[in-house]
């Protein structure tokens, strides 16, 4: 158990919804990754955040934003849904958010788009 | 051409078998990260990497800065040891963005 939590594990929704997944990081750490996974695909990153503020972009749709809340745990949106959209999404935290830490990774949430 | 290759792509061995996953890189890092992702999904950190060699358990990372290159050892495998291995560096010209490889799948049959 990385202590990392996710949630929901799964989520089903339609084409042109909208959806948000949640992450608590690791206690004590301050930063938080946001990560994509399609099928049989590696990791994209896509957006990082250090107590609040966002810290560094990846390739992240316009359609997609995150947000990390006072209490560290943060929150990533994704809206008008596509079938492409279907992937595992990874949340990473870790203590300082410099990209030499060691970074803990939630179980994901497997979000399918039908 | 990526700036993270690993190989080979897939892998196949025999419990026992010493396994070896390279890792090689074509821009400068301040550091290289293996880590491990299990067949449910879960991914686990294994080694942080600047510079040298580091050991625990059965697993060994060594990286050679000057070649910009890393490999991954798995000594006297086992079938649990079958899993993704991904190579991922942190790029000193992007914002230290980790840079990450497309991954090997390792099987290890009994």
């Amino acid at each position: 158990d990385s202590g990392v939590t996710q949630t929901p594990k799964h989520l089903i929704t339609a084409t042109g919804q909208r959806v948000t997944l949640r992450c608590s990081p690791r206690s004590g750490d301050l930063s938080v990754y946001w990560y994509q996974q399609s099928l049989d695909q590696g990791l994209q990153f896509l957006i990082q955040y250090y107590n609040g503020e966002e810290r560094a972009k990846g390739n992240i749709l316009e359609r997609f934003s995150a947000q990390q809340f006072p209490d560290l745990h943060s929150e990533l949106n994704l809206s008008s849904l596509e079938l492409g959209d279907s992937a595992l999404y990874f949340c990473a935290s870790s203590s300082r958010g410099e990209f030499t830490d060691t970074q803990y990774f939630g179980p994901g949430t497997r979000l399918t788009v039908l | 051409k990526n700036e993270v290759e690993q190989s080979p792509q897939n892998l196949t061995a025999q419990e026992g078998e010493f396994i070896t996953i390279n890792c090689s890189y074509s821009v400068g890092i301040s550091a290289l990260h293996w880590l491990q992702q299990h067949p449910g999904g879960g991914i686990v950190s294994l080694f942080m990497l600047s510079s040298g060699k580091k050991k625990h358990g059965r697993l060994i990372a060594t990286i050679n800065i000057q070649e910009k290159h890393s490999s991954l050892h798995i000594t006297a495998s086992h079938p649990r040891d079958s899993a993704v291995y991904i190579c991922a560096v942190a790029n000193m010209d992007s914002n230290y963005q980790l840079i990450w490889g497309a991954g090997t799948k390792l099987i290890i049959k009994p």
